[in-house]
């Protein structure tokens, strides 16, 4: 799996947008980029989950520049419940290979916060 | 929206004594996962199921650890003696399918501290 890079920590207001970056210069042709969520005391949650270009669903979005090398995560207009710590785990998207469970191998994530 | 449920939320031990924690998975859902999260650290993997086999298992996953799905609905992890560094969050998560790419659903966990 490709490696992952993303800062620790940010820090943001309520109703600022906030980006996190992750880098994977390593990333191979079929890998895709997942972003999780984990409040503290939860299990980690999907985020999203691209290939290329931009997707956009109810929760965030993630761009994926040409070269997929890196790929930002954009949470529009944070608020207080938003803290949380976000991973961008990168892997191959398989078809059911009829019993060959994918593990995910999390990083430490970038623990954001968002102050008053 | 359908979830993952797990029990106890909190588990209290001995260092020595055997313990059950339980999953319920989704219901359409065939994959399944156990990963455990010691307090500050990175969620670990532990072991995936499918089609009452396990698939794979981690460094982690000794002897002392086994799994079952003792009926249709519920899921297990066993310690069988713990000890005192098995204490951490342990997550139990399903997936419809068994790619990378298909969304596991995690539960809320399992606080397990062994004295």
């Amino acid at each position: 799996l490709a490696k992952t890079t993303q800062p620790i920590s940010m820090d943001s207001y309520e109703g600022q947008e906030v980006n996190i970056t992750c880098s994977h210069n390593n990333i191979a042709t079929n890998d895709y980029i997942t972003w999780y969520q984990q409040f503290p005391s939860q299990g980690p949650r999907f985020i999203i989950q691209g290939y290329k270009t931009k997707v956009t669903n109810e929760v965030a979005s993630l761009f994926i520049p040409a070269d997929r090398k890196s790929s930002t995560l954009s949470l529009p207009r944070v608020s207080l419940s938003d803290t949380a710590v976000y991973y961008c785990l990168v892997g191959p998207f398989r078809e059911d290979s009829g019993g060959s469970n994918y593990k995910l191998t999390f990083g430490k994530g970038t623990l954001l916060t968002v102050n008053p | 929206e359908p979830e993952v449920t797990q029990t106890p939320s909190h588990q209290v031990t001995q260092m020595g004594q055997e313990v059950i924690l339980r999953c319920v998975p989704i219901s359409n859902h065939l994959y399944f996962y156990w990963y455990r999260q010691i307090l500050g650290q990175k969620v670990e993997f532990l072991v995936s199921f499918y089609n009452n086999e396990i698939s794979e298992k981690s460094e982690i996953f000794d002897d002392q650890f086994s799994v079952e799905r003792p009926d249709g609905s519920n899921f297990t992890l066993k310690i069988r003696s713990t000890k005192l560094e098995d204490s951490a969050m342990y997550f139990c998560a399903s997936s419809e399918r068994a790619g990378w790419g298909d969304t596991q659903y995690f539960g809320p966990g399992t606080r397990l501290t062994v004295l």
